[in-house]
């Protein structure tokens, strides 16, 4: 079974550019989500999707990211313009069912961001 | 507010040793899950293991086991017989079940170096 996909995994930007991520979940799972992980911190839940629907984007800061799950499947994560305080790892997870007390969530890889 | 608290930035064990990671966690909901992650250095989150709060008996997954204290909300993970692929960022987290949707929360992780 393939894993969830990521690109780039890296990403070097200067501040107020803007930039993209792409994430590729594994088939079949309804529930992707978007975290943010600054280095030395655990990562932070950005945005959740139950297929194409936003179902928790309470910690994403919406005057500069935006992300969007078109056809339920891949989604891209958009900031812009970036700042110094987006370096991160942004990573991607997705589980078959929305909630995961029974279904474990599977991460990708991430990108790593660096703004300068 | 829900918070996990990881109380070890970074620990290092022999190879063959027991090792303990601490891990406790303040929530007022009474259904919920606790897990471990393990992120290697290469950066992929993999579940090493899961508790249901409403079980009384601890999780085991072959060298790993918790001990979950739930008056004392806390969720240690032991790895006995630690190896050199042990070596991995560890965090804990959990998940409070708000009805169609849950919410991960995670620690700010317990670095963990295996030594030969």
């Amino acid at each position: 079974e393939a894993g969830v996909a990521q690109s780039p995994r890296y990403k070097i930007i200067e501040k107020r550019q803007s930039v993209a991520f792409w994430c590729n979940p594994i088939s079949g799972h309804a529930t992707l989500y978007w975290y943010q992980q600054i280095l030395g911190q655990g990562p932070k839940l950005l945005i959740q999707f139950q297929n194409n629907g936003v179902v928790d984007d309470s910690q994403l800061p919406k005057d500069r990211f935006s992300a969007e799950r078109l056809k339920g499947v891949d989604s891209t994560l958009k900031i812009q313009p970036a700042k110094l305080e987006d370096s991160a790892v942004y990573l991607c997870a997705s589980s078959y069912y929305g909630g995961t007390r029974n279904n474990e969530q599977f991460f990708g890889p991430g990108t790593r961001l660096t703004v300068l | 507010a829900q918070t996990v608290t990881q109380s070890q930035p970074e620990m290092s064990v022999q190879e063959a040793e027991t090792v303990t990671l601490s891990c406790t966690y303040d929530t007022s909901e009474n259904n919920y899950y606790l897990f471990w992650y393990k992120q290697p250095p290469s950066r992929q989150m993999i579940l090493v293991i899961r508790q249901e709060a409403y079980k009384q008996q601890n999780a085991t997954e072959n060298r790993f086991s918790v001990n979950f204290q739930k008056a004392a909300k806390s969720f240690s993970l032991k790895i006995s017989d630690s190896q050199l692929g042990d070596t991995a960022m560890y965090f804990c987290a959990f998940i409070v079940h708000r009805g169609s949707d849950d919410k991960i929360i995670f620690g700010k992780g317990t670095r963990l170096h295996i030594l030969p």
